[in-house]
């Protein structure tokens, strides 16, 4: 099946940081999404992208379909955005969504 | 608030007992998906239904079954539990694409069901 790995496993930054965090799979996908899980461990969705750029306020993503790799990018962060992050993809021919092992971000003031 | 409702959200129980988690998915959702997250193993899928009909299969055990009532909601059961199976159990339901099963937008997940075997 589809591997997911995502990049650092462990980010540790000053609130107002900007940071990257990447996600490679090693098949084509037809579905990619990128999850926040909060302290609380409510898992909230981010983008739902497959290819291309989205941006939602501090948040953007990018994905290179042709690459199989996607980019989660959080500008000035806040503390709010302590959690982990989670890439998961779906390949053609599975319905199934396989996540990554996420990145663990902890944002200090 | 995703439209995902999970009940019940904490679970303690012991071991080689049975319980049930439901999931109701937000309205208009027919696929259903169930996710097990322990500490050791991330999150890991279970089984998806679409519209009543198992459609996807993943690492769910023999002790554990699943189905899709005519409502659309959906119960996780799980037998002779562990203390292995202790974990958040998460549900999760999307619009499929027409005619597939596979989401063909956005997954939602629930609060998740915090399982306690002891």
């Amino acid at each position: 099946g589809i591997q997911v790995e995502q990049s650092p496993p462990d980010l540790i930054l000053q609130e107002g940081a900007n940071s990257t965090l990447r996600c490679n799979f090693s098949d084509s996908v037809n579905n990619l999404q990128w999850f926040h899980q909060n302290p609380w461990g409510q898992l909230i969705n981010l983008f739902y992208i497959p290819s291309g750029t989205k941006q939602n306020g501090r948040l953007s993503a990018t994905t290179v379909a042709t690459e199989r790799y996607s980019l989660l990018y959080i500008s000035s962060s806040q503390t709010t955005d302590s959690g982990v992050y989670f890439c998961a993809v779906e390949g053609y021919n599975t319905d199934k969504l396989i996540f990554g092992t996420g990145t663990r971000l902890q944002v200090f003031p | 608030d995703s439209g995902v409702t999970q009940t019940p959200k904490h679970l303690i129980t012991a071991t080689g007992q049975r319980v049930t988690l439901r999931c109701s998915p937000r309205s208009g959702d027919l696929s259903v998906y169930w996710y097990q997250q322990s500490l050791d193993q991330g999150l890991q899928f279970l089984i998806q239904y679409y519209n009543g009909e198992e459609r996807a299969k993943g690492n769910i055990l023999e002790r554990f079954s699943a189905q899709q009532f005519p409502d659309l909601h959906s119960e996780l059961n799980l037998s002779s539990l562990e203390l292995g199976d202790s974990a958040l159990y998460f549900c999760a339901s999307s619009v499929p694409q027409m005619g597939t099963g596979a989401p063909g937008n956005t997954i939602y997940f629930g609060e998740g069901s915090w399982l306690t075997v002891v």
